[in-house]
C-alpha cells in the first residue's frame, strides 16, 4: 500500500513549457485534490474530483487543467509554465463519507524559469 | 466561504516551555477541524482530528464552538516538534487549510 504518489520530486520549467504532474493512489479513496505551497500562503487548492469523471475548480486554479479518467489517477497540467507557478504541488486524496482524513504525497518541486 | 485563520506565521519556544499554536475557523455549522503537521521537506501528515479527541505525540486540541477555535497545545516542548502545523477544516469534503505556523523549539 503506497498510499499518494506523485512524480517528479523535482522539476525546472522554462517559461511557456508545458507539463504534467503525476498523482497516483491505491487506497481507492473518491476524492482527490491538488494544493499548491507557497510561503506566508499556506495550501490553496487549484482543483479537486469527488470521483472519477468529475472535477471542479478551487481557489486558484487558472493555468491549470485536471482530469479524472480512473479513480487512482489525477493528474494536473500545466498548460504553459509562468514564472509564477514556481511552488511545491501537493496531492491529496481521502475516503470522504464520514473518514474524510486527507492524505498527502511527498510534493512535487517545481521552478519555472 | 469558509476560512481558517492561523495568525502566527512564526511561533519559537524553549524546550521544554509550553506551546499554544491557535487556529480559529469561519463556520457557523459543525465543521471537521485537523492538525497536520509537516516536517522540514515532508509530505503532510495528520496530527490529530477533533472528532477522535487523542492525544498525538503530546498534542492536544480542543473544538471551543463560542470563540470558534481549534488551539494546539502541548505542555512541554520537545526539539523534534519544530516543524510546519496546519491547521484544516473539512466541510462537505473540501478542505480548508490555514497559511500555517512554523514552530522552532529552541534547545
Amino acid at each position: 500500500n503506497a498510499g499518494v504518489t506523485q512524480t517528479p520530486k523535482f522539476q525546472v520549467l522554462k517559461t511557456g513549457q508545458s507539463m504534467t504532474l503525476q498523482c497516483a493512489q491505491d487506497m481507492n479513496h473518491e476524492y482527490m485534490s491538488w494544493y499548491r505551497q507557497d510561503p506566508g500562503m499556506g495550501l490553496r487548492l487549484i482543483h479537486y474530483s469527488v470521483g472519477a469523471g468529475i472535477t471542479d475548480q478551487g481557489e486558484v486554479p487558472n493555468g491549470y487543467n485536471v482530469s479524472r479518467s480512473t479513480t487512482e489517477d489525477f493528474p494536473l497540467r500545466l498548460l504553459s509554465a509562468a514564472p509564477s507557478q514556481t511552488s511545491v504541488y501537493f496531492c491529496a486524496s481521502s475516503r470522504g463519507h464520514g473518514n474524510t482524513e486527507a492524505f498527502f504525497g511527498q510534493g512535487t518541486r517545481l521552478t519555472v524559469v | 466561504a469558509q476560512r481558517v485563520t492561523q495568525p502566527e506565521k512564526l511561533l519559537s519556544v524553549f524546550k521544554g516551555a509550553p506551546v499554544e499554536l491557535k487556529c480559529n475557523y469561519s463556520y457557523s455549522g459543525s465543521p471537521e477541524l485537523f492538525w497536520y503537521v509537516q516536517y522540514s521537506r515532508q509530505r503532510l501528515q495528520l496530527l490529530l482530528r477533533h472528532i477522535s479527541r487523542e492525544s498525538i505525540k503530546g498534542f492536544t486540541a480542543d473544538l471551543n464552538k463560542g470563540e470558534t477555535s481549534f488551539h494546539l497545545k502541548k505542555p512541554f516542548a520537545q526539539e523534534e516538534d519544530s516543524a510546519m502545523y496546519y491547521c484544516a477544516s473539512n466541510v462537505g469534503n473540501q478542505f480548508y487549510f490555514g497559511t500555517g505556523t512554523s514552530l522552532t523549539v529552541i534547545p
